[in-house]
Formats: C-alpha cells, structure tokens, sequence
C-alpha cells in the first residue's frame, strides 16, 4: 500500500510564529511532489510543484524543501499570519501510466491565533 | 476563465436515489478528476480520464460512474445512494504534459444520502 504521510494533523500557533510541517512518501518511482493550500469552504490551491531533489522553493513567507533520497519534504511559514490558517496538503505523483493521478496526504490544519 | 465549475453546490438525496454531479472546466485541459474528502482522511481519487472518450478507476470507485464525451465536462453519477457516499466532492483538472501539473480544482459539491 502507498502512503503519503503528513504530520502534524493540526497545528495552532501564535501570529508571528514560524512553524513547519513535514510530508513523507515512498521514495521509489518519484516523479514530483505538490503542495497545495486549502482554506476553509474553498477549493484546494497549488502552491508548489517540485521534482528535484534538493529542490527549494519560496513564495512570499512560505517556503519548502524536497528530499527524494529519503522521501521527505518540509514546508516552512515564516512569521505565521491569521491568513494563513488553512490545511496544507502534500500530494505525490508517481508518473504512474503518464495519467497525472496524485496520491495526497491526509493534510495539516494550520490554526493562526492572532 | 471561469476555470473549473461544478453544479450543485449541495444537495440532500435519499438512500437509493440517483444524481449526476456536474463537471466543466475551460481551459481546455486533457485530464480530468474526481475526488471526495472525507474528514480527516484527505482526498480519495473516485475516477480520471485522460481525454475525451478515455474513463479509469481510482482508488474509491465502487457506486459511481463517470463519463467523458466532450473534453470540457466530465460528470460523475451516482446511481444508488447510499449514507456512505456523504461527503464533498471535488472535480479537478491539469493540462497533463510534464512533471509540473499542478491540478486546478472546482469549488467542490456538498452531499448528504439520508
């Protein structure tokens, strides 16, 4: 069975807080791993997609960091903002038949208190 | 681009009734998904196609069918509802070429099967 697994389930930080949370998956036919925000009563957002290990990318206060090797990656909030309240999915693709199907984590719920 | 839609919004159906949950997307995107999420439990692939005409399995796929015959919608039919089928419903969409397809997702469908 494959697993993708997030961790913590739910986090709740002060606002100003930096904070980050981890995503493992099976390292063997990695293809890319996806991060996506996903705010109450929306619909889940991309905010990364990474393909190479060691790769580090950033938008604004967030940030995260992949490990194919060990089948890891982190994602960073810097300085915590009410706004950010939100579960964070990671979600990994396995080029399984070129299909674009994705596997995702159960999500962490992040809970800024201002 | 209104990007991904999807009609109703919410809806209340009876044990053994019948709905479709509809689908379109606009950008005329190749591959197209169904999820339903569940609490605490992430997001479950029901079905995916990868072109008009072409329907595969997800991994949660008993109690539902999909069809493709256009590439912009892609509708999901529940034929006998049943309680386990509440949940939210999420129709999503990726271009398909490349390791970067991020998926765009629709504003989800709210169902509960009294």
């Amino acid at each position: 069975i494959l697993n993708v697994e997030q961790s913590p389930q739910s986090l709740h930080v002060q606002e100003g807080d930096s904070t980050n949370f981890t995503c493992s998956f099976p390292s063997s036919n990695f293809y890319a791993l996806h991060w996506y925000r996903w705010e109450t009563a929306k619909s889940p957002e991309a905010l990364f997609v990474m393909t190479l290990n060691g790769d580090e990318k950033k938008k604004g206060r967030i940030s995260a960091t992949l490990n194919t090797k060990e089948g890891y990656s982190y994602l960073y909030i810097k300085g915590s903002q009410p706004e950010d309240s939100a579960t964070y999915l990671c979600a990994l693709d396995r080029q399984s038949g070129n299909t674009g199907k994705l596997i995702f984590g159960q999500g962490t719920t992040l809970q800024v208190k201002p | 681009n209104a990007g991904v839609t999807q009609t109703p919004k919410f809806r209340i159906l009876k044990i053994g009734q019948s709905m479709t949950l509809q689908c379109t997307q606009d950008m005329n995107h190749n591959y197209m998904y169904w999820y339903r999420q569940d609490p605490g439990m992430g997001l479950k692939l029901i079905y995916y196609s990868v072109g008009a005409g072409i329907t595969d399995k997800g991994e949660v796929p008993n109690g539902y069918n999909v069809s493709r015959s256009t590439t912009e919608d892609f509708p999901l039919r529940l034929e006998l509802a049943a309680p386990s089928q509440t949940s939210v419903y999420f129709c999503a969409s990726t271009y398909g070429q490349g390791p970067y397809n991020e998926q765009f997702f629709g504003p989800g469908t709210r169902l509960t099967v009294l």
